[in-house]
This record gives structure tokens, C-alpha cells and sequence, in this order.
């Protein structure tokens, strides 16, 4: 049972042009979203977050918005850059106030060519 | 430098071997976390733990034991009755307050053969 879904395996982008990356959930507790960033060998990096309260979160070059209607979350980099090419989970988790456990997705593979 | 320190980068043992990944975080987090990766899978959480001497299993904790003795320190034993034992092993921590990210460590890669 996936409760949090990144339908597409890889992306590729041009260097400049905007990524988007995109997250569906499926559980409602689910009110905290975070981007993770993850290189071959390493762990994953935080990138951004946002809580259900909002529906856009910007950071620089990233951006994230949720639409809790549609239970959809998506990450914009703009412009995008070749360092940028790694693996991108999503994640969730409800707001309990306890351990930050976290349900990830299966993950997208950006490359950014030249 | 603050940080989480997982060791070794790189593991192998033979099948019916018990083996302890080590991880150790100066952070001061109160919560540690194990999450195992496997190829085409997202992160999946095997214990947490969010106070010393306290753990609770995440979603896939059969096959596996941790203790939490020190603040710093969450070694994961993965044992003989884990049936898939290779995979990418992952360390975090986190201040365990809400909205608080998880901290990774740069993982462990066991290979069981």
C-alpha cells in the first residue's frame, strides 16, 4: 500500500528550463510534505517542506505547492542546473506531535543535460 | 562538524551471520531513525527510536534489533531471520519536534552472500 506516490521514475530537463516533479498522496492525516534530494552512495539532503496550512513554499531556486484537494504536491526548480541531477523523494507524515516519521515515495530521477 | 556517522560505507557477510551497522549522530537529536532502500523502492522505516532507551518498529522491523543505550548512538543489528538482508541501510535523526526534517547519514551498503 503506497501511500505516497511518484509515478515518474526519471525526468530529464534542460539546463535553465524549469523541473517539475511531481507527488500524489493518498492518506488525509498526512499535513507535512518534504522534498528530499539524494545522490548516488549518500544520503538524502533536505531540501524544502511545507506544512498544510499553506500551499506554496519557496526557497530560492525551489518551490513547492500543495494542493490538499487533489492530495498532489509538486516541486519546481527554476532554472534548473546540472548540479540539480540526482534523485528526488517525497515524503509525508501526520502532524502528531510525535516522532518525525516519515513515509517516503519511491523516488524521481532528474538529469539535467546541457 | 555536526553530523550523523554511519560505518562502514561497505558491508559483507555470509548468509546466517547476525551483522550491527553502526551510526552515531553529534546533533543532539532526542529521535533516531533506520530506513532500509532498496533498488526502485522508496525509503522504508525498520525502528525508530525517540528517546534514550526507548524504540518502537517501523514498518518492516521483523529480521531486525536496535538498542538505544546513548543519545548518540543507534546500532542496528540485522539478524539471520531478515530474509532479504542486502540493501542500502540509511541513518537519521531529528529534534522530534513537529515539522522537525530528518538529518541523514551517508548509509551503509550491506551485501549478504
Amino acid at each position: 500500500d503506497q501511500q505516497v506516490k511518484q509515478n515518474s521514475p526519471s525526468l530529464s530537463v534542460q539546463e535553465g528550463r524549469i523541473s517539475i516533479l511531481n507527488c500524489d498522496y493518498t492518506n488525509s492525516m498526512f499535513d507535512y510534505f518534504l522534498w528530499y534530494k539524494k545522490y548516488p552512495a549518500e544520503g538524502p539532503t533536505f531540501l524544502i517542506s511545507i506544512s498544510s496550512i499553506k500551499d506554496k513554499n519557496e526557497d530560492g531556486r525551489f518551490t513547492v505547492f500543495l494542493n490538499k484537494s487533489a492530495k498532489h504536491l509538486s516541486l519546481h526548480i527554476v532554472p534548473s542546473q546540472p548540479g540539480d541531477s540526482a534523485v528526488y523523494f517525497c515524503a509525508a507524515r501526520g502532524d502528531t506531535g510525535t516522532a518525525s516519521k516519515l513515509t517516503f515515495g519511491t523516488g524521481t530521477r532528474l538529469q539535467v543535460t546541457l | 562538524d555536526g553530523g550523523i556517522t554511519q560505518s562502514p560505507k561497505y558491508l559483507f557477510r555470509k548468509e546466517g551471520q547476525n551483522v550491527t551497522l553502526s551510526c552515531e549522530q553529534n546533533l543532539n537529536h532526542d529521535a533516531m531513525y533506520w530506513y532500509r532502500q532498496d533498488p526502485g523502492q522508496g525509503l522504508r522505516l525498520i525502528y525508530y527510536s525517540q528517546i534514550v532507551n526507548d524504540f518502537q518498529k517501523g514498518d518492516i522491523a521483523e529480521g531486525y534489533s536496535v538498542s538505544r543505550e546513548k543519545k548518540e548512538s543507534f546500532p542496528l543489528t540485522v539478524t539471520s531471520a531478515q530474509k532479504n538482508p542486502t540493501a542500502f541501510y540509511l541513518c537519521a535523526s531529528s529534534t522530534d519536534r513537529a515539522g522537525s526534517p530528518l538529518h541523514f547519514g551517508n548509509g551503509t551498503r550491506l551485501t549478504v552472500t
